[in-house]
């Protein structure tokens, strides 16, 4: 089952915070978040495991509620660098526990 | 380290005629791998997977098939192109379930 993603694109000013959400109709056993550059292969950001947890990585951090099957991911300070496209993957939980189902995608543009 | 071979880079081809990719991970072993397509403007699709040897859990059923030959080879195939399969693939590799999943720098197959 895919994720939803949204919002689907989001523009900022350099030094502007965002947030991405992430849903599933089923339940979710981890949350991983990834950022791709155009043209490019996505990169790993950080992975989210059952258990309500938060992470940080620089002033990129994320949220995973296990109740709400909701994840959210949070730039704070944009940089230049934040832009590109950022998707969410799944494992759902009760399923088969090898495969990462990817929302559509958030299409972060970030402008001096 | 670990390191994950995907090519060629490019690829056009007409309509109807066959294709072959193939990814390569190194430095890990029994890892499971995934094809990914992405369309333009589009999300990260799974194809296929495997966890192992001869293993494949098909996600769309399409003209595409996949093979694993060797523990740390993966290759997608269609005797058959369509307009439709073009797009940006992207082998990945993961060393189980819960953790990051690594992507080759992908292919981008035109269909003329």
């Amino acid at each position: 089952q895919q994720p939803v993603q949204s919002p689907q694109a989001v523009i900022l000013r350099e030094g502007e915070d965002a947030v991405i959400n992430c849903s599933s109709s089923k339940a979710l056993y981890s949350v991983h978040w990834y950022r791709q550059k155009h043209g490019e292969a996505p990169v790993f950001l950080m992975i989210l495991l059952k258990g309500g947890e938060q992470k940080g990585h620089d002033k990129i951090s994320a949220s995973f509620n296990e109740k709400k099957q909701q994840s959210s991911l949070y730039l704070t300070a944009s940089q230049l660098s934040y832009s590109g496209t950022y998707f969410c993957g799944t494992e759902n939980s009760g399923g088969s526990n090898y495969k990462l189902t990817f929302g559509k995608g958030t299409l972060l543009t970030v402008n001096p | 380290s670990q390191t994950i071979h995907q090519w060629p880079a490019t690829l056009v081809q007409p309509v109807g005629s066959p294709l072959s990719l193939e990814c390569t991970v190194e430095g890990t072993s029994n890892p499971n791998l995934y094809w990914y397509r992405q369309a333009a403007g589009r999300g990260l699709q799974l194809l296929f997977y495997s966890v192992g040897i001869g293993q494949i859990s098909s996600e769309v059923p399409q003209n595409l098939s996949a093979s694993r030959p060797q523990d740390r080879q993966f290759i997608l195939s269609s005797k058959k192109l369509l307009l439709s399969d073009s797009g940006f693939y992207l082998c990945a590799w993961g060393p189980g379930t819960y953790s990051p999943l690594h992507f080759g720098n992908g292919t981008r197959l035109t269909v003329t």
